[in-house]
């Protein structure tokens, strides 16, 4: 079975500055995707990027970016010009690409707290 | 934003009732799920249905039931509930298998059971 690890449970930035937040993933998989989730207090789950395994280029929206490292199993997301709306739970989630495999295993999440 | 609905958004009751939580989409999804969330162990998944009258369990599935009769609606049954059912219950919904389709999540509803 898939784990996903997030090993820093809560984290700060400075408005405007960047911050990175780690996630790491067990797999025997070759071809899956990787997700980052944000979950404001409002508790809406909100896709923030999408990275496909077979893809060596690291995906980008916007601010946000991932650094995915396959051989080490590594997918941090850096979050550039942070935000005070930029508050909230992270969460990564993984899901193997085979048909059939749609289910989502997620990290236990880090809180970003943004400092103005 | 998907058209996911989840029934109620809150509900207290207490330890032994039957309750049920009502998910209902608007976009023809094949594949919903149920996850519940707690601290500390992120979203985990209840049960799933890749089609009308097809689900399967997920990875903390005791004391839960589901049932999907129609592609719209997926019903999420605590047979008698218990305290440690208390949780916030996510719905997802995702399209056609094998893309890169993500999942797309309702409001949750926050379930207390005293």
């Amino acid at each position: 079975a898939q784990t996903v690890t997030q090993s820093q449970p809560e984290m700060s930035v400075q408005e405007a500055e960047t911050v990175t937040l780690s996630c790491t993933y067990d797999t025997s998989e070759s071809d899956y995707y990787l997700f980052w989730y944000k979950q404001p207090p409002s508790r809406q789950m909100i896709l923030v990027i999408r990275q496909e395994a077979y893809k060596q280029q690291n995906a980008t929206e916007n601010r946000f970016s991932v650094n995915f490292q396959k051989a080490a199993k590594s997918f941090s997301l850096k979050i550039s010009d942070s935000q005070l709306g930029d508050a909230a739970m992270y969460f990564c989630a993984y899901r193997s690409a085979g048909f059939g495999n749609e289910k989502l295993t997620f990290g236990t999440g880090t809180r970003l707290t943004i400092i103005p | 934003d998907a058209g996911i609905t989840q029934s109620p958004r809150h509900k207290v009751t207490e330890t032994g009732t039957p309750v049920t939580l009502r998910c209902h989409q608007t976009e023809n999804h094949r594949y919903m799920y149920w996850y519940r969330q707690d601290p500390g162990h992120g979203l985990r998944l209840i049960h799933y249905s890749y089609g009308v009258k097809d689900t399967d369990k997920g990875e903390v599935s005791d004391g839960y039931s589901v049932s999907r009769s129609k592609t719209e609606d997926f019903l999420l049954t605590l047979e008698s509930a218990t305290s440690s059912q208390t949780s916030v219950y996510f719905c997802a919904i995702s399209g056609r298998t094998g893309a890169n389709q993500p999942q797309h999540f309702g409001d949750g509803t926050r379930l207390s059971i005293l």
